[in-house]
């Protein structure tokens, strides 16, 4: 069975750092591209950003670009984002997903984590 | 950026009835488009993938077509547990894309 459990999340300060885990089981970690998606509260999805199963192929939405860095640790099944320099409109929960296709970058998500909530405020 | 668009942004249906939803991309996205349901509480739930692919173990009343800019995703026979938001999302292109929703309500 896939699971996907996200940690990090919390209450911080604008202009403040965090570091989102996501840790993976049931599937070969390292044949996938992985993602993380967020969620303000009371509103629509939001993809932030995605990682080729070997890291060779990274991307950002532009709300992100500068800030955040994602990464993996493949020996550890392990999906990263390091959020730097947040703003208010960063807080949401934010998803880990694994991407749909052994073998393309760009993907649907064919399992979510339950996520992990971001509160950035002062 | 492809921007998706969804229509209604509520749906009202009865027990039993038919929904289609709509989605429609600003650009062509071939049929690089997945559908996804989402309850109250809960993580989105893959549904349709590739436009018209059934994820696995979805009922059949759940479909998916279109190709280009206009999808639909039709649910047949609406029961209790679909009421819920669907939303569309764009695989084709940088930067990936969701359409805002369609909430799917009890008439």
């Amino acid at each position: 069975e896939v699971q996907l459990v996200e940690s990090g999340g919390g209450l911080v300060q604008p202009g403040r750092s965090l570091r989102l885990s996501c840790a993976a089981s049931g599937f070969t970690f390292d044949d996938y591209t992985m993602h993380w998606v967020r969620q303000a509260p009371g509103k629509g999805l939001e993809w932030v950003s995605s990682i080729s199963w070997n890291s060779g192929s990274i991307d950002y939405a532009d709300s992100v670009k500068g800030r955040f860095t994602i990464s993996r640790d493949n020996a550890k099944n392990s999906l990263y984002l390091q959020m730097n320099s947040l703003r208010t409109e960063d807080t949401a929960l934010y998803y880990c997903a694994k991407g749909a296709s052994m073998i393309l970058v760009l993907t649907s998500f064919d399992y979510w984590g339950q996520g992990t909530l971001v509160t950035v405020s002062s | 950026e492809i921007v998706m668009t969804q229509s209604p942004a509520t749906l009202s249906v009865s027990p039993g009835e038919r929904a289609t939803l709509s989605c429609r991309a600003s650009q062509s996205v071939s049929s690089n488009l997945a559908w996804y349901q989402q309850k109250p509480g809960q993580a989105p739930r893959l549904l349709i993938y590739g436009a018209y692919s059934r994820a696995t173990d979805l009922p059949a009343r759940f479909s998916g077509s279109g190709s280009g800019t206009e999808f639909t995703l039709t649910i047949s026979s609406l029961q209790s547990e679909d009421f819920a938001v669907y939303y569309c999302q764009q695989y084709n292109n940088w930067p990936l894309t969701f359409g805002g929703g369609t909430k799917v309500e009890i008439k």
